[in-house]
């Protein structure tokens, strides 16, 4: 299957500072990514969907300004936690859609990067 | 995921047959994916089948899809204790845009 990175894996900042979390699509090309947040023992809650040249979709009562993205390639989108509270502690996971027909997949499929654990101080 | 409701744990003795279901409510749904998530780690994509099939085998996993129920069933044969995470069942819906819509996630705990 396809292979999607995220970095970094874990992070622990102050509280009130920014954090930039990087997912990178390593071996196609994703028009399309999505980023994730996981709660502990919880399902994955779809935060935005980033497109690549134009602005993301947030989901309803997830803040933009809060949760800043940027899609400035087809292979990376970052995910920018701007003055971040203990309650934006948080396992994030992005993935990004294949167009093409991935190896083991459909080309619909969603490959997922490795999460970001972010604990707020 | 409230429109993709899983049971939350399964507990199976090694070697034995575990299976894991899904219901799901939108008729619509054109792809559903069964994915594995290990403690810490991201989500990985086990397997998946078309709205159109009933039926598909890849090695040890089999995923039964009634369409006229709504479910969704992964079988794991001769279940290894490295089986043991946390499977989450998805629908993609085809509302005009993708949009994937996962389950709660279902513990699977393999005893030894």
């Amino acid at each position: 299957g396809a292979v999607v990175s995220q970095h970094p894996s874990r992070v622990i900042c102050k509280s009130g500072t920014s954090v930039k979390i990087e997912c990178r699509s390593l071996d196609f090309q994703a028009t399309t990514m999505f980023w994730y947040r996981q709660f502990p023992k919880q399902s994955l809650m779809l935060m935005a969907t980033s497109n690549e040249g134009s602005k993301a979709t947030y989901e309803q009562g997830v803040e933009k300004d809060k949760f800043l993205i940027n899609h400035a390639s087809l292979t990376l989108s970052t995910l920018t936690v701007t003055s971040a509270h203990p309650e934006d502690s948080s396992f994030y996971i992005c993935s990004a859609r294949d167009p093409g027909l991935a190896k083991g997949g459909t080309s619909d499929t969603q490959y997922f990067g490795p999460g970001t654990r972010l604990t707020v101080l | 995921g409230e429109d993709v409701e899983q049971s939350l744990f399964l507990s199976v003795r090694e070697g034995d047959s575990s299976v894991i279901n899904c219901t799901y409510t939108d008729s619509s749904s054109t792809y559903l994916y069964w994915y594995k998530q290990e403690p810490g780690a991201g989500l990985q994509l086990l397997t998946y089948i078309f709205s159109n099939m009933d039926m598909k085998q890849d090695q040890r996993l089999t995923v039964l899809l009634n369409k006229k129920d709504k479910h969704l069933s992964l079988r794991i044969a001769d279940t290894q204790t490295g089986d043991s995470a946390i499977y989450f069942c998805a629908e993609k819906r085809d509302t005009g845009g993708f949009k994937t819509i996962f389950g709660a996630g279902t513990r699977l705990f393999v005893k030894a």
